[in-house]
C-alpha cells in the first residue's frame, strides 16, 4: 500500500483565496483524521470521520474550515476565505478501528504546508 | 480536560542513552503513544503500551509507565543522529472517541 497521500504537499495562496487539501487513506481504514501543527499550538485535531461521517468536528477553528468525505477513499478539508493565521502544515491520517473501543495506530500522510501571505 | 505535557527540548551526545518524559492527566487512559516526527514527515508510531503494563522494550526502545503518578517516559539506548527528530506522547481512552491526545512534542537532538 502506498500509505495516506496527501496532495498538494506544498500550496502557496494569497488572503482571500479558497485553498483546498486532498487525501487519500489507507484502503480499508474505518476513520480519518485532519490535524494541524503549528509552533504555536503544537498538533491539533480538527475533525475525525468514521465510515466516511463526520464523528467530531469541535477542532474546526471558524466556519472558515468545512471537510467533506464522500466516499471512502477520499477526504477534503477546504478554507474559504483563507488568511495568514492559516498558515500551517495540515496532516491526514487514517486508522482501523479496534477492539472495545481502541483505536489501532493512526498512520500519517506527509502533509500539506500551506502558506498564505 | 486531559493533557498531556512534554519538556521541548533534549540533546544528548552520540552514543549516549535519550529519555523523553511524558506526563498525562486523563486517568482512564488505556493505550499510551509514542510517535516519532523527523523534518519534512508525518507523524510515524514507534511503539505503544498498554496501561495494565509497566514496561515494554523493543530493540533500543524501552518504555516505562508509572500510572500512579501519570509519567510515561521513552528510553532510546545508543542514540544515533539518525534519531534526530520530534518524538510525541499521546494517549487514548477507552470510550470510543478513537481521538488522540497530543503532547507537545520534544525536540531530540544529537551531537555527533
Amino acid at each position: 500500500d502506498a500509505g495516506v497521500i496527501q496532495s498538494p504537499r506544498h500550496e502557496v495562496t494569497e488572503m482571500g483565496q479558497e485553498v483546498t487539501l486532498r487525501c487519500k487513506p489507507i484502503s480499508g481504514h474505518d476513520y480519518l483524521f485532519w490535524y494541524r501543527q503549528t509552533m504555536m499550538r503544537g498538533l491539533e485535531l480538527l475533525i475525525y470521520f468514521n465510515n466516511n461521517v463526520p464523528i467530531d468536528d469541535s477542532g474546526m477553528p471558524e466556519d472558515r474550515f468545512s471537510a467533506k468525505m464522500p466516499n471512502a477513499s477520499f477526504s477534503t478539508l477546504k478554507i474559504q476565505p483563507s488568511e495568514p493565521r492559516d498558515s500551517a502544515v495540515y496532516f491526514c491520517a487514517s486508522s482501523l478501528a479496534g477492539s472495545g473501543g481502541r483505536t489501532y495506530e493512526q498512520y500519517f500522510g506527509p502533509g500539506t504546508r500551506l502558506t498564505v501571505t | 480536560g486531559e493533557d498531556v505535557e512534554q519538556s521541548l527540548f533534549l540533546s544528548v551526545r552520540e552514543g549516549d542513552s535519550s529519555v523523553i518524559n511524558c506526563t498525562y492527566t486523563d486517568s482512564s487512559s488505556t493505550y499510551l503513544y509514542w510517535y516519532k516526527q523527523e523534518p519534512g514527515a508525518g507523524l510515524q508510531l514507534l511503539t505503544y503500551i498498554f496501561s495494565n503494563m509497566d514496561m515494554k522494550q523493543d530493540q533500543r526502545l524501552t518504555v516505562l509507565l508509572n500510572k500512579k503518578d501519570k509519567h510515561l517516559s521513552l528510553r532510546i539506548a545508543d542514540t544515533q543522529t539518525g534519531d534526530s527528530a520530534i518524538y510525541f506522547c499521546a494517549e487514548t481512552e477507552d470510550s470510543g472517541t478513537y481521538k488522540y491526545i497530543f503532547g507537545t512534542g520534544t525536540r531530540l537532538k544529537v551531537l555527533a
